[in-house]
């Protein structure tokens, strides 16, 4: 089955960019998305990429898609307090199938 | 439009008792539907999946199961909760070409 690696955690200052990188394994998956979890609650779509693009701007987000190496990242320009959260990448292959990766807790200084 | 409902949002059950908490889905038809688990702290652990009515697939052994009695509804379950089963469970539903659409969440403390 699908792999979806990320690091645990991730400290920057405010107003500093972050960037929150993820790896996958199935080269079949279609789409790929970044959800952000704020403290106890569910999970909220940030942004998604189809497969066959390379970037994806979203006003602070950006999503870069390097398929070759299956790597994706998630740019967040002028991180705020308010960004403070857990960012997890997901996958979904060509049966339909999601996976997640273990999460990465992001921690905005002031 | 679609929504999706999962309820109770805690819950505070004795060790041995049973569990179920529920999950619908409104506007869409033969979803794909997932339950995931996320205990304190820690990542997304797929708990089960169902591609159709009385089609469940098992990630992990576990003390739980799954249910589909009806297109639309997925059910978490256990006959005997242990301490272990604490954590926040999340229901979610998919589509092909579609995002994945996530519950509330229910936080569940086994005392």
């Amino acid at each position: 089955g699908e792999d979806v690696e990320q690091s645990l955690f991730l400290s920057v200052r405010e107003g500093d960019s972050s960037v929150i990188n993820c790896t996958y394994t199935d080269s079949s998956s279609t789409y790929l998305y970044w959800y952000k979890q704020e403290p106890g609650a569910g999970l909220q779509l940030l942004t998604y990429i189809f497969s066959n693009m390379d970037m994806k701007q979203d006003q602070r987000l950006t999503v870069l898609l390097n398929k070759k190496d299956k790597h994706l990242s998630l740019r967040i320009a002028d991180t705020q307090t308010g960004d403070s959260a857990i960012y997890f990448c997901a996958a979904k292959n060509a049966g339909n199938m999601l996976t997640f990766g273990g999460g990465t807790r992001l921690m905005v200084k002031p | 439009s679609q929504t999706i409902h999962q309820w109770p949002a805690t819950l505070v059950q004795p060790v041995g008792s049973p569990l179920s908490l529920e999950c619908t889905v409104e506007g869409t038809s033969n979803p794909n539907l997932y339950w995931y688990r996320q205990a304190a702290g820690r990542g997304l652990q797929l708990l089960f999946y169902s591609v159709g009515i009385g089609q469940i697939s098992s990630e992990v052994p576990q003390n739980l199961s799954a249910s589909r009695p009806q297109d639309r509804q997925f059910i978490l379950s256990s006959k005997k909760l242990l301490l272990s089963d604490s954590g926040f469970y999340l229901c979610a539903w998919s589509e092909v070409g579609t995002e994945a659409f996530f519950g509330q969440g229910t936080r569940l403390t086994v005392v």
